[in-house]
């Protein structure tokens, strides 16, 4: 039973465009969103985040969007970067509760020069 | 600040052998999770630590895997034995929970092998 759903496990972005990366959530009680970032042979690092009393937060190039009655969010990056080129996870977590984080499978993003 | 430190780096290992992994969480956090990653479901939750005692579980495969979190600068992971089946990524990560919202911050995982 997947929570949370990155349904692209792949995108291709030329550099200096848009990268839009997408995840769906089933349940209900989440309401604090995380975007991870992960190279190769490294742990992912935490990006940005967002709590459900917003539909927006934005950290420089990074924006993420909710959108709560679609159960939808979205990283975009602006302009893409080749250092942008990972693996791009985002996580959900109630506020109480049992506390976890319940990962997406990832979304590998490759920004081309 | 050292960050999560995670031992093996690499691991490879013959079905049926037990295999240990080890984890450092930076120093002051006090939560600790255990996650697995695989292509297929992503960054799997095992098992998480609060103060040193085990919160959740629930997502530990079998009982063929157990951790242990004996202090708060150390914790374990234990997989006997193991299986093919169980090759993959470990991460560990830390995080200080205080009781609002927090972020985890993730060793550089294990890379596990079992032939």
């Amino acid at each position: 039973d997947q929570q949370v759903k990155q349904n692209s496990p792949s995108l291709s972005v030329q550099e200096g465009r848009i990268s839009i990366l997408n995840c769906d959530y089933t349940n209900s009680m989440f309401d604090y969103f995380l975007w991870y970032k992960k190279y190769p042979a490294e742990g992912p690092t935490f990006l940005i985040s967002i709590s459900s009393i917003k539909d927006k937060n934005e950290d420089g190039r990074f924006t993420v969007f909710l959108n709560k009655s679609a159960k939808h969010l979205s990283l975009h990056i602006v302009p893409s970067q080749p250092g942008d080129s990972a693996v791009y996870f985002c996580a959900a977590r109630t506020l109480s509760g049992t506390y976890k984080y319940i990962f997406g499978t990832g979304t590998r993003l490759k920004v081309l020069a | 600040d050292a960050g999560v430190i995670q031992s093996p780096r690499h691991e490879v290992t013959e079905m049926g052998q037990e295999v240990t992994l080890r984890c450092k969480p930076i120093s002051g956090h006090n939560s600790l999770f255990w996650y697995r990653q695989t292509m297929m479901r992503g960054l799997e939750l095992l098992i998480y630590f609060n103060n040193n005692v085990p919160i959740d579980d629930s997502g530990m495969p079998e009982d063929r895997f157990s951790a242990k979190m004996p202090n708060a600068s150390f914790s374990t992971l234990k997989i006997q034995p193991s299986e093919p089946r169980d090759s993959a990524v470990y991460f560990c990560a830390s995080s200080l929970r205080t009781g609002g919202l927090e972020t985890q911050y993730f060793g550089p995982g294990t890379r596990l092998l079992v032939l």
